[in-house]
């Protein structure tokens, strides 16, 4: 069975940094390339950020570019998603979810609550 | 970056009703994604490559469109439709999602 689940989420001040991380388990993770999405309160689905599955190709959103830094550690089976300057509108619920084929995103995590505030 | 609109953003409709949502794309995309969320659950792959249905979603679903314009139809409500629709595109740098379609039962 394919399981994603994500942890490190957690309260933290405007301006400080949180790294995310994502055990994925039941498939061939170095197989596969891996995606971020976030949802705030009562909102909509937000894509994150993409790391292909040897971490040659990355892309972000803007509204994280040059803040957030998506890795990944293929022996450990795990993804990441290094946080910095975080602002009281990166408050959501942070997804990890795998990219299947036709570029569908086919597995999804529980999700890691961000909570960024003074 | 490639915007996608959805609409409606709310609607009801009754057991046995048909339903259509619609996912209008800023440019011209290849093909689009919809994910199925319920209330305190992940998202769900529902329909993928614009009109191919997921593992055990019912065939009362269908998907289709092209270019800037596509689609979600139901045609015949159940209860257990309800639930909030998302679309999404992937292009070459960018993938965005529509702003959802939350569906209710009347």
């Amino acid at each position: 069975e394919v399981q994603l689940v994500e942890s490190g989420g957690g309260l933290v001040q405007p301006g400080r940094s949180l790294k995310l991380s994502c055990l994925a388990s039941g498939f061939t993770f170095s197989n596969y390339g891996m995606n971020w999405i976030r949802q705030a309160p009562g909102k909509g689905l937000e894509w994150v950020a993409s790391i292909s599955s040897s971490s040659s190709y990355i892309y972000y959103a803007d509204t994280v570019k040059g803040r957030f830094t998506i890795s990944r550690d293929n022996a450990k089976n795990t993804l990441y998603l290094q946080m910095t300057s975080l602002r009281s509108e990166d408050t959501a619920l942070y997804y990890c979810a795998r990219r299947g084929a036709y570029y569908v995103m086919d597995a999804w995590g529980q999700g890691a609550s961000v909570t960024v505030s003074s | 970056e490639i915007v996608l609109t959805q609409s409606p953003t709310t609607m009801a409709a009754s057991p046995g009703e048909k339903v259509t949502i619609t996912c209008r794309a800023s440019s011209s995309v290849s093909y689009m994604h919809w994910y199925q969320q319920k209330p305190g659950a992940s998202p769900k792959p529902w329909i993928y490559d614009t009109s191919k249905l997921a593992s055990g979603v019912p065939n009362r679903f269908s998907g289709s469109g092209s270019g800037t314009s596509y689609s979600l139809t139901i045609s015949s409500m159940e209860t257990e439709d309800t639930a909030t629709y998302y679309c999404q595109q992937w292009s070459s740098n960018s993938r965005t999602f529509g702003g959802g379609t939350k569906l209710e039962l009347k």
